[in-house]
């Protein structure tokens, strides 16, 4: 069975740094793309950023570009990213995607539960 | 604002018809994925592709697509079918990822 657990999460002032990390399971970690998808409170789903699973094909969002860092360690199955000088409008639950696309269209078929961070001082 | 168009809302009489569309560019290249979200759960895939249905997804939901428009259709919808649906696919340049604004289907 497939197991993504994000952690990471918490209240953190405006401009502070965060890191969230998913850990995977029940499925070969290096074979897939990964992605991070957030929700704001009551709002929709706003993909964040993707990572190839070899690391070489790196996307952001605008709204978190030069700010969020995605990265993976494929030996110990995890999906990281690397929040800087964060926004109260990065305030939102923080979803880890696993990518089962063998084409151009993203195609996320496993979610984990989310972590929820709070931009706020 | 989101490259990938949904109406906000969608009801549907239990046991009728319902489409939900997605507009954008992008889908002219890329077919669009969709997702079924209840409140406070994770989103789960329902359609990918042409019109392919991950294992375990009734074969009621199904997907299509024409132009700028890709189409999730509910035919019998049930009541544990309530949910917010979002699109998702390309941008129009092709290299990032974009969702929908989310359609919120109420089963009447």
């Amino acid at each position: 069975e497939v197991q993504l657990v994000e952690s990471g999460g918490g209240l953190i002032p405006p401009g502070r740094s965060l890191r969230l990390s998913c850990s995977a399971s029940g499925f070969t970690f290096d074979d897939y793309a990964m992605h991070w998808v957030r929700q704001a409170p009551g709002k929709g789903l706003e993909w964040v950023a993707s990572i190839s699973w070899n690391s070489n094909n790196i996307r952001y969002a605008d709204s978190v570009e030069g700010r969020f860092t995605i990265s993976r360690d494929n030996a110990k199955n995890s999906l990281f990213v690397q929040m800087n000088s964060l926004r109260p409008e990065d305030t939102a639950l923080y979803y880890c995607g696993k990518d089962a696309s063998t084409v151009a269209t993203p195609m996320i078929d496993s979610w984990g539960q989310g972590t929820l961070v709070t931009v706020s001082s | 604002s989101s490259e990938l168009t949904q109406d906000p809302a969608v009801s549907v009489a239990l046991g009728q018809t319902v489409r939900i569309t997605c507009q954008g560019d992008s889908l002219r290249s890329y077919y669009a994925s969709w997702y079924q979200q209840k409140p406070g759960q994770a989103p789960i895939l329902v359609i990918y592709g042409k019109n392919n249905r991950p294992s375990g997804i009734p074969d009621r939901f199904s997907g299509s697509s024409s132009g700028n428009t890709a189409s999730l259709t509910i035919t019998g919808a049930q009541a544990e079918d309530e949910a917010d649906y979002y699109c998702n696919s390309r941008d129009s340049s092709g290299i990032l990822v974009v969702f929908g604004g989310g359609t919120k289907l109420t089963v009447l």
